[in-house]
């Protein structure tokens, strides 16, 4: 059962872009929603994370959207550069007060110079 | 300070035999998790150790798997006997209470052949 549900697979953009991730989940129990950069051979990195209660967060070129009501959040990242070109993977955690990271199927963002 | 670290970086077994991966958590973090992902697929949990109790071990797929986490440092996973669909990569990741982010390894890519 796919918990949260993530997309594109796949997302090309030119330098300089915006790129746009999405991602909707199921249960409303979750409240706490991570964004994770993977660079290949290496683990998943905390790039930024969200909590229910505010609606959208900026750090830097990065901002997570949050819609409580459609049970979706997005990532957007402002002037996109080559070195963003990574897998990047959404997440929800902290159903009855678990822990555990429920992750979205993963991007693979390239963005052409 | 030193991030989550992992042994090995890959290993290669064949059907049948016995694998233990290990993990460093970051020094200080009580809270250790495992998770895989296989081929294409998203991030799954496996489990969750706050010093050395299991508190969550719903991820694990069956009991050829074994984690164990002595004197609440580091961790070890056992797949014994190793099967063609436990392949896949397999990561650590820590954090230091309750409700605080998670950092990953870089993971151990295990290949049964």
């Amino acid at each position: 059962q796919q918990q949260v549900k993530q997309s594109p697979q796949s997302l090309i953009v030119q330098k300089g872009g915006i790129s746009i991730i999405n991602c909707a989940y199921e249960n409303t129990a979750f409240d706490y929603f991570p964004w994770y950069q993977q660079f290949p051979g290496k683990g998943p990195a905390l790039l930024i994370a969200i909590r229910p209660d505010v609606s959208e967060k900026k750090e830097g070129r990065f901002t997570i959207s949050f819609n409580k009501s459609a049970k979706q959040f997005s990532l957007h990242i402002m002037d996109s550069q080559p070195g963003d070109s990574a897998t990047y993977f959404c997440a929800a955690s902290g159903i009855q007060g678990a822990q555990k990271l429920v992750f979205g199927q993963g991007t693979r963002l390239t963005i052409n110079p | 300070e030193a991030g989550v670290t992992q042994f090995p970086s890959h290993s290669v077994i064949e059907k049948g035999q016995t694998v233990t991966l290990r993990c460093d958590p970051i020094s200080g973090h009580d809270n250790l998790y495992w998770y895989r992902r296989v081929m294409g697929k998203e991030i799954k949990f496996l489990l969750h150790f706050v010093k050395e109790s299991k508190q969550d071990e719903s991820g694990m797929p069956n009991n050829r798997f074994l984690a164990e986490r002595t004197g609440g440092t580091y961790s070890t996973l056992k797949v014994q006997p190793a099967e063609l669909e436990d392949s896949g990569v397999y990561f650590c990741a820590s954090s230091p209470g309750y409700n605080q982010p998670q950092h990953f390894g870089d993971g151990t890519r295990l290949s049964i052949l």
